[in-house]
């Protein structure tokens, strides 16, 4: 049974710097991973798909990688702004195209 | 613009009652889904619908119910026998066939609350 765990559960770190999230997974016969945001109280926000054939997707200043074989994707967000402040989710696709999610990692950005 | 509209954005249940979220998009999405979010824990899938009048049972259907009449609509009724209602309730949609076309459109949620 595929298992996505997403660590740490919460992360402060002052604006401007760059940063990690980190997101793993059990079983890695993958179909695709989404890395969404929400904002509290609000719905989710797709923000990069990586399909399983592809290392990597960039979007502006977010940049998503994929691992297949370590069954790891990372989330990199290069200069942080306030604005970030999210929790973010990574959710995994299998071949039947359900989502398996992560339980998401809380950011928080001083400025 | 184009969306999914959710309603109430809040609700308060005593237990016992039976309550209906409301979910409706007009993107034109074939596929819906409801999801259930507590604290400290991934979405889990209540029920989808990949088409109208059809739909399936998630990871954690029993206590709900659904219909998909329209394609437009895919309400969600907690019933009297869901016994830990209380969480934050998101519908999706997406559109169905295109592969690698598995982006989700979410809508902005409703928290339940039993009292």
């Amino acid at each position: 049974k595929q298992e996505v765990t997403q660590i740490p559960a919460a992360l402060s770190v002052p604006e401007g710097e760059n940063l990690v999230l980190n997101c793993s997974f059990t079983d890695s016969a993958i179909y695709n991973l989404q890395w969404f945001r929400q904002d509290p109280g609000k719905g989710l926000t797709s923000l990069l798909l990586i399909q399983s054939s592809q290392r990597e997707q960039t979007s502006g200043r977010l940049n998503a990688s994929l691992d297949k074989s370590s069954g790891r994707s990372t989330l990199y967000i290069a200069a942080s702004q306030p604005g970030d402040s999210a929790t973010y989710l990574c959710a995994v696709a299998n071949s039947n195209y359900q989502l398996i999610w992560g339980a998401g990692t809380k950011l928080i950005i001083k400025p | 613009d184009g969306g999914i509209t959710q309603s109430p954005k809040y609700l308060f249940r005593k237990e016992g009652q039976n309550v209906t979220l409301s979910c409706e998009q007009n993107l034109n999405h074939d596929a819906m889904y409801w999801y259930r979010q507590d604290p400290g824990q991934g979405l889990r899938l209540i029920y989808y619908s990949q088409i109208v009048n059809d739909f399936q049972k998630g990871d954690i259907a029993e206590g709900y119910s659904v219909s998909r009449e329209k394609k437009e609509s895919f309400p969600l009724t907690v019933t009297s026998a869901q016994k830990n209602p209380t969480a934050f309730y998101l519908c999706a949609s997406k559109t169905q066939g295109v592969a690698g076309a598995n982006v989700l459109t979410f809508g902005a949620g409703s928290r339940l609350t039993v009292l």
